[in-house]
């Protein structure tokens, strides 16, 4: 069974620009979550999509958004880019929404804002 | 905001030499994960720990969710030099419609001499 598969993996882009990045759950999985990986902030959540509809959202600014589909694929857009919105940007899939069902990771898409 | 404390920060081992590592938590978390991480790739699910005082273990690999619900940590016994990486805990809160959002630690980086 294929993993969490996200694109693409790398990314530079320049300050104000925006980006899309996609991701494909794990077959079966209904569950995405966003995370941001910097050295200086570790692992952020930044939001969670289940059957089409944002259930949580963290700390980030608006500039950020995601939208899951119906086959629940998921995307995640950042507007007007900042410098410090490089980062490593990691997907996860779960089964279902449940305690017991834990988060599966893609290897991520590395974004660069130059 | 929640805080998830995990130590050691590094450590550098000799191949054989058990390992241990810990997280500990303001709060109170329902589901203690365990990750590795290895460069360029994204983390990877160990172990995942459902029920307070709950001991489990895969090949060399034994974790425990702490009674208080407040801490877990995470052994490897025997470590071999493809252990490097870096290990991360990660804490889910009860209930509420999201169970995709995670606080995870600093991570614990783990170098293995040969």
């Amino acid at each position: 069974k294929a993993g969490v598969t996200q694109t693409p993996r790398y990314l530079i882009k320049t300050r104000g620009q925006q980006v899309t990045l996609s991701c494909s759950p794990i077959s079966g999985h209904r569950s995405v979550s966003w995370y941001q990986q910097t050295p200086g902030q570790g692992l952020q959540f930044l939001f969670e999509y289940f059957s089409e509809t944002q259930r949580n959202k963290g700390n980030f600014p608006g500039r950020f958004s995601g939208r899951q589909f119906s086959n629940s694929r998921s995307e995640m857009n950042v507007s007007t880019l900042e410098l410090g919105d490089s980062a490593l940007y990691l997907c996860a899939s779960s089964f279902r929404q449940g305690e017991s069902s834990p988060l599966h990771f893609g290897n991520g898409t590395r974004l660069t804002v130059t | 905001g929640q805080q998830l404390n995990q130590s050691p920060q590094s450590m550098f081992i000799q191949e054989g030499e058990d390992v241990s590592m810990n997280c500990t938590s303001s709060s109170i978390f329902n589901t203690w994960l365990w990750y590795k991480q290895d460069p360029g790739e994204g983390p990877v699910l160990l172990i995942a720990l459902y029920k307070a005082g709950e001991l489990t273990s895969n090949g060399r690999l034994t974790a425990q969710f702490g009674i208080t619900r407040k801490d877990s940590f995470l052994n490897i016994s025997a470590s071999i030099p493809s252990d490097v990486g870096i290990y991360f805990c990660a804490g889910r809160n009860a209930g509420g419609t999201s169970y995709g959002k995670l606080t995870f630690g600093q991570g614990t980086i783990l170098t293995v001499h040969p």
